[in-house]
Order: structure tokens, then C-alpha cells, then sequence
């Protein structure tokens, strides 16, 4: 079956821009997480989705972030006028519900130059 | 108190050595307990879940100390496939999210 599909695996951009990643949770999983992760570092929680509850946005590092999930499924993560600190992997996963391990996808390496 | 806390290492093992790492949660209401394992560039993949009573899989031993609050994972006759980092993850309990910790980096050498 399929995993967690994230679009694109590699995006380069200018500074300043704004640039759209994309999450497709395996069918059926209520959860969904996002986070990012710097070369060596550990991961940084950015968004929590549950089911039709308020996303838990605590992690998100400044107002340039948003993230939305549409019809419980499909999300995107937007970042306004990109800096250079933004640049890091993203990573989505999804799962079943709280109490259920998460599964991973693939991640966007994201790079502003 | 971090939420959940691992050693970050890196722990330098001989290839067949036993190894174990602990990781402490904070939240006494916690449930759901798991290891993930992440390879160098890559993303974090589901190694075990914890159970109350604990779990082996193959080389591979997790427990739970409630009292203590810690879990444990331990890894017997270790590979050098097993170098890696190891991160905890842990339920806030009542419905709250999965967090992870900071991972504990092991390299098994020849």
C-alpha cells in the first residue's frame, strides 16, 4: 500500500519567496504531523493535525508558517518570504490516531538561497 | 523537565557488544511508547513499540519502568548495520501528541 507521499523531494528558492510543501497521509490515518529537521539536529515539532480538532500550531516558529488540512487528508505546509535559516528538511507523517506509531514520508529538502 | 530526554551520545560499541539506551518522559499520564530509528539523511523509521510488560524483537529488548518513568531500549550482538540514532517517543497522555526526543546516536565499529 502506499506511504506518506511528500511533494516536491527537493525545492530551492530565492529568499523572500514563498513556497508550498505538500503531505499526502496514508488513507485513513486521522493524524498528521509536521516537522523539520537541520543537518545533525533533532526533530522540531511545527504543526499537529487530529482528526476535526484545532491543529496544535505551538510549534510554529514564526506567522511566516502556516499549515492547513484540507477534507482530513491531504495538507500543505506554506512558508511566506522564506529566509535562509528556514532551509532544512520537512518532514510529514501521519498515523491512525494518538496512540498509534507515526509513519514517515520521504521529507523536502528545502533550500533558500 | 524536557518533555522526553535521551542521552545524545554518540555511544561507541564494538561490533557484538550489548548496548542500552534510557529515555525519561515527564508526563505521568503517558500511554503509548515507541523507538524509531533514523539513518543518516533519512527519515525516522517505527524499530518498536513498548509494551507495559515489555517487548523483544529478535536482538532487540524495549521496556517500560512506570515508576521511574523511563523506557529502555536494548540491543544485544550488535551489527555495524545497527549504527544509527535511536529516537524515543512518547504520548502526552490524555489525547495530547507524540513527541520525540532528541535521539541517541550509536556507532558499532569493527
Amino acid at each position: 500500500g502506499a506511504g506518506v507521499s511528500q511533494s516536491p523531494s527537493n525545492k530551492v528558492t530565492e529568499k523572500g519567496k514563498d513556497v508550498e510543501l505538500r503531505c499526502d497521509p496514508i488513507s485513513g490515518h486521522t493524524a498528521l504531523y509536521w516537522y523539520r529537521q537541520s543537518l545533525g539536529q533533532g526533530l522540531e515539532f511545527l504543526i499537529y493535525f487530529q482528526g476535526n480538532s484545532a491543529p496544535d500550531k505551538s510549534g510554529l516558529p514564526s506567522d511566516r508558517f502556516s499549515a492547513e488540512r484540507t477534507g482530513g487528508s491531504v495538507s500543505t505546509l506554506t512558508i511566506q518570504r522564506t529566509q535562509q535559516e528556514d532551509s532544512a528538511v520537512y518532514l510529514c507523517a501521519s498515523s491512525l490516531g494518538v496512540d498509534s506509531p507515526l509513519h514517515f514520508g520521504n521529507g523536502t529538502r528545502l533550500t533558500v538561497t | 523537565r524536557k518533555e522526553v530526554e535521551q542521552d545524545p551520545g554518540p555511544f561507541n560499541v564494538p561490533e557484538g557488544a550489548t548496548v542500552a539506551f534510557n529515555c525519561t518522559y515527564s508526563n505521568s499520564a503517558s500511554q503509548s511508547f515507541f523507538w524509531y530509528r533514523q539513518d543518516c539523511r533519512k527519515e525516522p523509521k517505527l524499530l518498536m513499540s513498548v509494551y507495559s510488560s515489555g517487548n523483544e524483537d529478535g536482538r532487540f529488548t524495549a521496556q517500560l519502568n512506570r515508576a521511574s518513568q523511563y523506557i529502555s531500549l536494548l540491543i544485544r550482538d550488535s551489527k555495524l548495520s545497527d549504527s544509527a540514532t535511536y529516537l524515543c517517543v512518547v504520548n502526552g497522555g490524555g489525547g495530547n501528541k507524540l513527541t520525540f526526543g532528541t535521539g541517541t546516536q550509536l556507532k558499532v565499529e569493527l
